[in-house]
């Protein structure tokens, strides 16, 4: 049974550093065709998706957002942890975190959809 | 970036009829070495993170209702209930993974 739960801090002030950690079970990290999402929505609004990490450590990150986010794996202690910077209030939503299984969706090149996610995580920035 | 456009916003069913959610791409989503449309939907209900219905544009998600179908190719896709459910009250995302950054529509909301 695949489980995920994010966690880090509700509230942030601007200009800090936000750092979110993706605890799982159930998968590896390290299998084939195995990679980890963060997609976050701001209350009443869509799904923007941040960031995934592959199981090869191919890491890919939005645009938009590239020089402000980092991806770090801990195989270890099954954690994914997704820091972003200079936080403002516009990056206040909740944050997700979703398990891909390209190969078991049949996938040739090693994307696939998001078939589990975690709870999610609001994180509130202001000061 | 390749953006996600779904009609219509918002929609409201009476209960075992059907509805249709549609998506547009801005640019092709399928993938000609494998023939796949790197297209998703997902149901988000109230307070609860995304479930995935579709993968592939057709293929239904183990678990999910037959009463939910994906169809379309290309850039054109659409999801169908075919007879609405009270549960089914819910936001309707597509999403494409064919290219980073992995994007989502806007969303569709479905009422009764």
């Amino acid at each position: 049974q695949i489980t995920l739960k994010e966690s880090g801090p509700t509230l942030v002030k601007p200009t800090q550093t936000l750092t979110l950690t993706c605890t799982f079970s159930g998968f590896s990290l390290s299998t084939g065709g195995v990679g980890l999402g963060w997609i976050r929505q701001p209350p009443g609004k869509a799904l923007e998706w941040l960031a995934l990490i592959y199981w090869d450590d191919d890491k890919r990150y939005s645009p938009s957002l590239k020089n402000r986010l980092t991806l770090t794996k801990d195989a270890s202690k099954n954690q994914v942890v997704l820091t972003m910077t200079n936080m403002d209030p516009v990056d206040t939503a909740t944050y997700y975190c979703a398990h891909m299984d390209s190969d078991g969706q049949g996938s040739e090149t090693g994307d696939g959809a998001f078939d589990m996610w975690g709870q999610g995580t609001m994180v509130t920035v202001s000061s | 970036d390749i953006v996600m456009t779904q009609s219509p916003d918002s929609l409201a069913v009476s209960l075992g009829e059907g509805a249709t959610i549609n998506c547009k791409s801005s640019q092709s989503v399928l993938y000609s070495s494998d023939n796949k449309n790197y297209l998703a939907w997902y149901q988000q209900k109230p307070g609860q993170p995304p479930k995935l219905l579709i993968y592939w544009a057709s293929t239904r998600e183990s678990g999910v209702p037959d009463r939910f179908s994906g169809s379309g190719s290309g850039t054109d896709f659409t999801l169908t209930i075919s007879s609405l459910q009270a549960e089914d009250v819910a936001v309707y995302y597509c999403q494409q993974y064919y290219t980073t950054p992995r994007t989502f529509g806007q969303g569709t909301k479905v009422e009764i």
